[in-house]
This record gives structure tokens, C-alpha cells and sequence, in this order.
């Protein structure tokens, strides 16, 4: 069983749609959540972490974590196409700060 | 600019050589890390490197060998190259503060013929 597990998609969403990407992750001491975006061919950038159970907003985007379903979630509002990347989520398994990522979802936001 | 930078972006070489891939940060971040992404993008970590501590994800093979001269560099020394090394390998750093978001290099694309 992978550690962090994400549907692979593609995830089609139309502009100005909800777009929402899901992980699940196996291990119950998992302290820190993370979600990154990966342009084709560029390295992971840092949206948004979580540590909290519940929801955190930033902009049109909301990461959401429920520890007792070891469930974590990003929800995009007003998708744009700009928005069209692999969207890695990534949690602390360990003490410290060795990140395990999923395989990432592929989120396609057609104009 | 304060960044992550990698070098080279891009390593082409033959099955056999050694080969080295250089990361250097000027965060001031006190922790840095090797990834590797394969071609299904699955990003793994290779090796955490904190204040002279190394921990090594054990299913790294021994061919690879970080060298960390001091706290903002953290080079990779791969040996014997095989065609299953190739991918594209990102440094990355965070600061010592516990689970902290990772910074992360442009990436080097490493192919294998």
C-alpha cells in the first residue's frame, strides 16, 4: 500500500468550475499536509500546507484535512486554465521533514 | 535572488560513467534534500541532509553518495550510471523548523544511454 495515494485523472474541470483533488495518506502520526503544483517540466511550487483538521483558505484556494479519515483536499474555485498543472500532495511521515509525496493529479482546466 | 539553484540542468551520458549534480541554496535553510521523479512523476526522496546528519532512504542504492561541503551545498555523486537513473533529480531545502514547506531547485534532467 503506497503511503500517499492520489487519483492520477486527468481531473477536466471547465473555466470558472470547482476543481476538487483528493489524497489519502496511510500513516495516523502524519503531522503536516502540503500541497504543491507542478508545471510541465518546472519543479513543485508550494500552494498551500495544512496542519489542522478543518478547512484553510487562501484565495481561490482551500485546503481541507480530516485526520480521522486520513483525508486531505485542495478545492480550486474559479478554475482557470492557468490552473492546468500536476497537483502533488505531500505529508510529513516522520519526525522532521522528510516529505513522502503522492504520484500527483494531472487537472486540466478547459477555456 | 534567494532560490534553490541546481547544475546542470541537463546531464546526457553513457551507462558506466560517474557523474555529479551540484545544489546550493542561499536561504539560509538549515536542512537539504535530494528527490528523485521518475517518468510516471512519482517524487521520492533520496537523502535528508541536516546539520552533518545524514539520513539515507534505504532503498537508494549505494552508487549514490551526497557530499554536503558545508550548509548551503549539497552535491550528488552518482557511480556507475545505469539506464534506470535516469530522471530528473531536484535539491531541495527547508529550514530546521519542524515540518516546514520545501524549496525546491529547478531540477536536472538526467538521461542515461
Amino acid at each position: 500500500q503506497k503511503e500517499v495515494e492520489q487519483n492520477s485523472g486527468p481531473l477536466s474541470v471547465p473555466e470558472g468550475a470547482i476543481a476538487s483533488l483528493n489524497c489519502t495518506y496511510s500513516d495516523r502520526g502524519s503531522q503536516s499536509f502540503f500541497w504543491y503544483r507542478q508545471y510541465s517540466g518546472k519543479s513543485p511550487e508550494l500552494i498551500m500546507f495544512i496542519y489542522s483538521n478543518g478547512d484553510k483558505e487562501d484565495g481561490r484556494f482551500t485546503a481541507q484535512l480530516n485526520k480521522a479519515s486520513q483525508y486531505v483536499s485542495l478545492l480550486i474555485r474559479d478554475s482557470q486554465p492557468s490552473d492546468s498543472a500536476t497537483y502533488l500532495c505531500a505529508v510529513s511521515v516522520n519526525a522532521g521533514n522528510m516529505l513522502t509525496f503522492g504520484g500527483g493529479t494531472r487537472l486540466m482546466v478547459k477555456p | 535572488d534567494t532560490a534553490v539553484s541546481q547544475t546542470p540542468k541537463y546531464l546526457v551520458t553513457q551507462m558506466g560513467n560517474d557523474k555529479s549534480i551540484k545544489c546550493e541554496q542561499n536561504l539560509g535553510h538549515d536542512t537539504m534534500y535530494w528527490y528523485k521523479q521518475d517518468s510516471k512523476k512519482f517524487l521520492k526522496i533520496m537523502f535528508s541532509y541536516n546539520n552533518k546528519e545524514l539520513i539515507i532512504n534505504e532503498t537508494v542504492p549505494n552508487r549514490f553518495s551526497p557530499k554536503s561541503p558545508d550548509k548551503a551545498h549539497l552535491n550528488l555523486h552518482i557511480n556507475s550510471l545505469e539506464l534506470g537513473d535516469s530522471a530528473v533529480y531536484f535539491c531541495a531545502s527547508s529550514p530546521r523548523t519542524l515540518d516546514s514547506p520545501l524549496h525546491f531547485g529547478n531540477g536536472t534532467r538526467l538521461t542515461v544511454t
